[in-house]
């Protein structure tokens, strides 16, 4: 069964770094988006991104964060200077497309500790 | 903004036994869906809702879609201790154009054997 693949699982860096988060979303699928949990608390939405650009954004998806297709298969999250309140579980996710687009699939996530 | 009221916040049941848990909002969503998520992974999609009053089933889990399209609930037969995990409601906000699912806090299930 198709399913989205993030990589690294577990990623530490130091406040001011810059950090990028990968994902390969399911094949067939042209909606991709960014979600974030921290610790304990619920999923939150950043940002989705379809055709080649940002659909939609939240108030949390400022300045500091960044969205990248660079190829056929990828789909990239850019911290550009990392807080310690960035420190998260960062989630892709991908949908087929209008009309089951609500149907999101998640990957298991990148844990981002910024120490 | 939208926001979405789960409860209860966490069950601790008997294996065999039924458990309902529901979401509410104060805001009229497009689509339900349920997750389920267990420690350290992403969240499983379980059922969509898409009508309101709809009734889903999937093996033992089935989740009705409300008739105001304000609220859904999810409810597991005969519970194993694999039921185990965290239950989140998601919703699809009906303002036109949004994609992002907002999600609720989770109702956090244990099953004792």
């Amino acid at each position: 069964e198709p399913e989205v693949t993030q990589t690294p699982s577990h990623q530490v860096t130091q406040m001011g770094q810059e950090v990028i988060l990968r994902c390969v979303p399911i094949s067939n699928h042209l909606y991709f988006y960014w979600y974030r949990q921290i610790l304990g608390q619920k999923v939150e939405f950043l940002v989705s991104f379809y055709n080649n650009e940002i659909s939609e954004k939240s108030e949390i998806f400022d300045d500091q964060f960044s969205v990248e297709r660079p190829d056929g298969s990828n789909f990239t999250l850019k911290i550009r200077s990392t807080k310690l309140e960035d420190s998260a579980m960062y989630f892709c996710a991908s949908s087929e497309g209008y009309g089951t687009s609500y149907e999101q699939y998640f990957g298991p996530g990148t844990r981002l500790t910024v120490t | 903004g939208q926001q979405l009221n789960q409860s209860p916040q966490s069950m601790f049941i008997q294996e065999g036994e039924d458990v309902s848990m529901n979401c509410t909002s104060s805001s009229i969503f497009n689509t339900w869906l349920w997750y389920k998520q267990e420690p350290g992974e992403g969240p499983v999609l379980l059922i969509a809702l898409y009508k309101a009053g709809e009734l889903t089933s999937n093996g033992r889990l089935t989740a009705q879609f409300g008739i105001t399209r304000k609220d859904s609930f999810l409810n597991i037969s005969a519970s194993i201790p694999s039921d185990v995990g965290i239950y989140f409601c998601a919703g699809h906000p009906s303002q036109g154009g949004s994609e992002k699912l907002v999600f609720g806090k989770g109702t956090k299930l244990t099953v004792n054997p």
